[in-house]
């Protein structure tokens, strides 16, 4: 398998669950990236991990978290979510951090959360 | 306001018209993307750029630094280019992208 890949791509949770997502890349890359799309909105980074060190936290609520075991696999870690935090989650990967833009990201699918 | 603007917001075409989409930004920037995204919501980087104008196939990206704007162009549009067309920009020696809300795009038979 190749490319970036997120499992699963449709999660229906309550919000007093705690559940998981997965992402894995396949390109050797250094760097990964978790995006939440919201309807309307633009895409809002929520957190960067480069090798392996989480490097970025965009403001994100504590029941979001992120774990990076190693430069392939990405986590996001849910739990007491709230229904506003319904949304398009995607992972990608770059070869190093964007540092000035020179890098271009490869994105995954997607996991298409609902909270109830 | 958002520091990235795109325009439109939706727009629908005719197979074979040709199309553009712009992108106006506020910051200093090292480089801007353009990404599409298909129904589903995968994306897919389409360019990156800092200067000038990149073609790839029927679609064409130009930028002009001075004016902060830059264009996707789709010649001889076809269905399959149906998606949603997202522009996002890296400032300065920031290292995260920062997205405008994208292009919705319709092309029709």
């Amino acid at each position: 398998e190749t490319g970036v890949t997120q499992t699963p791509r449709h999660l229906v949770m309550g919000m007093t669950n705690k559940k998981s997502l997965k992402c894995e890349q396949h390109l050797g890359h250094n760097a990964m990236y978790w995006y939440k799309q919201s309807a309307k909105k633009p895409l809002e980074l929520m957190f960067v991990y480069s090798l392996e060190e989480r490097v970025e936290n965009n403001s994100v609520p504590s029941r979001f978290s992120p774990e990076c075991p190693n430069s392939s696999h990405l986590f996001l870690h849910l739990h007491t979510l709230q229904p506003e935090d319904s949304a398009l989650y995607l992972c990608a990967s770059s070869q190093d951090r964007l540092a000035g833009g020179r890098d271009t990201q490869y994105f995954g699918p997607g996991t298409r959360l609902t909270v109830l | 306001k958002n520091e990235v603007e795109q325009s439109p917001q939706n727009l629908t075409a005719q197979e074979g018209e040709f199309i553009t989409i712009n992108c106006s930004y506020s910051v200093g920037i090292s480089a801007l993307h353009w990404l599409q995204q298909h129904p589903g919501g995968g994306i897919v980087s389409l360019f990156m750029l800092s200067s000038g104008k990149k073609k790839h196939g029927r679609l064409i990206a130009t930028i002009n630094i001075q004016e902060k704007h830059s264009s996707l162009h789709i010649t001889a549009s076809h269905p399959r280019d149906s998606a949603v067309y997202i522009c996002a920009v890296i400032a300065g020696t920031a290292s995260k992208l920062t997205f405008g809300t994208g292009t919705r795009l319709q092309v029709t038979l």
